[in-house]
């Protein structure tokens, strides 16, 4: 089974604190993914990575930077946490496409991230 | 990417069949509809997939309009582990794509 996991599941920090969420897949997957979750407004996809180094901004970018220096590992950095940015944030990898067109994202159990 | 609509909720009785609906009408040739769903405290979970034809796995059906632009999940039998929040989505095959995931439906499967 796939698995992915993330380092923590509930996080409490406090504003202005420079905060690391890590996620890890064991399944060779290219591509990782950072949502959050916030009641009302969905999962919003806040950067993915296809590739070891490479990355993409999705919808909610600002205040949030990633880095992927290894294949298996996607880590979400907030350079200054701040009350707004209290949510569920979730990781998920997938394969790259072309291996077929099911394209199933997996998902870890997600980080309930308090910023006080 | 085609942009998705779904009722907020839906309430389904134990054992009847839950048919969740989506519209999708500018959806274009390329685009694949997928369904995930979330119960609680988890991440999302893939349910099936289709592009043109109706598609049935163990968990569920999918049934897609001829004109593609609306499409119904159909869980047969609905169970109280149902309850959970659906997703349609509507995705391009392509390098580095993503899925945008919306608010969903929340399904209640009622005892």
């Amino acid at each position: 089974d796939v698995k992915v996991t993330q380092s923590s599941r509930y996080l409490v920090k406090r504003t202005g604190e420079k905060v690391f969420l890590e996620c890890v897949q064991d399944m060779d997957h290219e591509n990782m993914f950072w949502y959050r979750q916030d009641p009302g407004l969905g999962l919003r996809l806040i950067y993915f990575s296809y590739d070891v180094k490479m990355k993409e901004k999705g919808d909610i970018p600002e205040g949030y930077s990633v880095s992927r220096e290894k294949k298996e590992r996607f880590s979400l950095i907030l350079e200054s946490a701040s009350t707004n940015q209290t949510s569920m944030y979730l990781c998920a990898s997938s394969l790259e496409v072309g291996t077929g067109e099911k394209y199933e994202q997996y998902f870890g159990p997600g980080t309930r991230l308090t910023v006080t | 990417d085609a942009k998705t609509t779904q009722p907020p909720s839906m309430d389904c009785a134990e054992g009847r069949a839950a048919n969740l609906p989506c519209n999708h009408s500018t959806i274009s040739g390329n685009e694949y509809v997928y369904w995930y769903r979330q119960i609680h405290s988890q991440g999302p979970q893939y349910i099936i997939h289709g592009l043109k034809n109706n598609e049935t796995n163990e968990m569920a059906s999918l049934i897609i309009t001829e004109d593609r632009k609306s499409s119904t999940l159909i869980l047969p039998h609905a169970t109280l582990r149902d309850t959970a929040v659906y997703y349609c989505i509507v995705r391009v095959l392509r390098t580095g794509n993503q899925f945008y995931f919306g608010t969903g439906t929340s399904l209640t499967v009622i005892p």
